[in-house]
C-alpha cells in the first residue's frame, strides 16, 4: 500500500466551478497535512495545511481532515486558469528515520475557460 | 523577505563525477531538509538537518550526503552520480519547536546526468 494516494488526473473542471482533489494515506500517527500547488517546472508551494479534524478555510481553498478515515480533501472554490498546477498531498510523518513529508504524486487540475 | 534560495539552478554532469547543490534557509529557520523529485512523481525525502545535526534520512544510497553550517545553510553532495540521479533537488526550510511543521520549498537545482 502507498503511503500516499492521490488521482493523478488530470481533474478538469469549468472556470469558476469547484475542484474536489482527494488524498488517502496509510500512516495512522501522522497528525498534520499540508496541500502544495506545483506548476510545471517549477518548485512545491505551500498553499494549506491542516492539523485538526474538520473543516480549515483561507480565501477560495478549503482543507478538509478526517483522521479516522485517513482522509484528506482540498477544495477550490471559483476555480481560474491560474488554478491549473498539480497538487501534491503530503502528511507530515514523525518516524524513527526522521521527520519527514511524504508525498503522493499528485492531482493534475485543469482549469478550462 | 527573502524565500529559500538554491544554487545552482540548473547542472549538467557525466556519470561518474560528483556534485555539490547549495541551500539557504527562510531567515530564522534553523531547520533544512532535501528532497528529490524525478518527473512525474511526487517529492522523496532524503534528508533532514537541524541545529547542523542529522534529524532523518530517507531511503538513499551512501553516495549521498548532507551537512548543515552553523549559519544554517545546508549543501547536498551526490558522488558517482548515475543516470537515475537525474532530478530536480528541493530544499526545505521550517522554525524548529513552534508547534508547526509547515516547511517552504526553494525554487530547486535540476540536475542532469549525461
Amino acid at each position: 500500500q502507498k503511503e500516499v494516494e492521490q488521482n493523478s488526473g488530470p481533474l478538469s473542471v469549468p472556470e469558476g466551478a469547484i475542484a474536489s482533489l482527494n488524498c488517502t494515506y496509510s500512516d495512522r500517527v501522522s497528525q498534520s497535512f499540508f496541500w502544495y500547488r506545483q506548476y510545471s517546472g517549477k518548485s512545491p508551494e505551500l498553499i494549506m495545511s491542516i492539523y485538526s479534524n474538520g473543516d480549515k478555510e483561507d480565501g477560495r481553498f478549503t482543507a478538509q481532515l478526517n483522521k479516522a478515515s485517513q482522509y484528506v480533501s482540498l477544495l477550490i472554490r471559483d476555480s481560474q486558469p491560474s488554478d491549473s498546477a498539480t497538487y501534491l498531498c503530503a502528511p507530515y510523518i514523525l518516524t524513527g528515520g526522521g521527520n519527514k513529508l511524504t508525498f503522493g504524486t499528485g492531482t493534475q487540475l485543469k482549469v478550462e475557460l | 523577505d527573502a524565500g529559500v534560495t538554491q544554487s545552482p539552478t540548473h547542472l549538467i554532469k557525466t556519470r561518474g563525477q560528483h556534485v555539490t547543490l547549495r541551500c539557504s534557509p527562510i531567515s530564522g529557520h534553523k531547520s533544512v531538509s532535501w528532497y528529490q523529485q524525478v518527473l512525474g512523481q511526487g517529492p522523496q525525502f532524503i534528508f533532514q538537518y537541524y541545529e547542523k545535526e542529522e534529524r532523518g534520512r530517507g531511503n538513499f544510497p551512501d553516495r549521498f550526503s548532507a551537512r548543515q553550517f552553523p549559519n544554517y545553510s545546508s549543501e547536498l553532495n551526490v558522488n558517482a552520480l548515475l543516470l537515475g540521479d537525474s532530478a530536480l533537488y528541493l530544499c526545505a526550510s521550517r522554525e524548529w519547536g513552534m508547534g508547526t511543521y509547515e516547511q517552504y520549498f526553494g525554487p530547486g537545482t535540476r540536475l542532469t546526468v549525461t
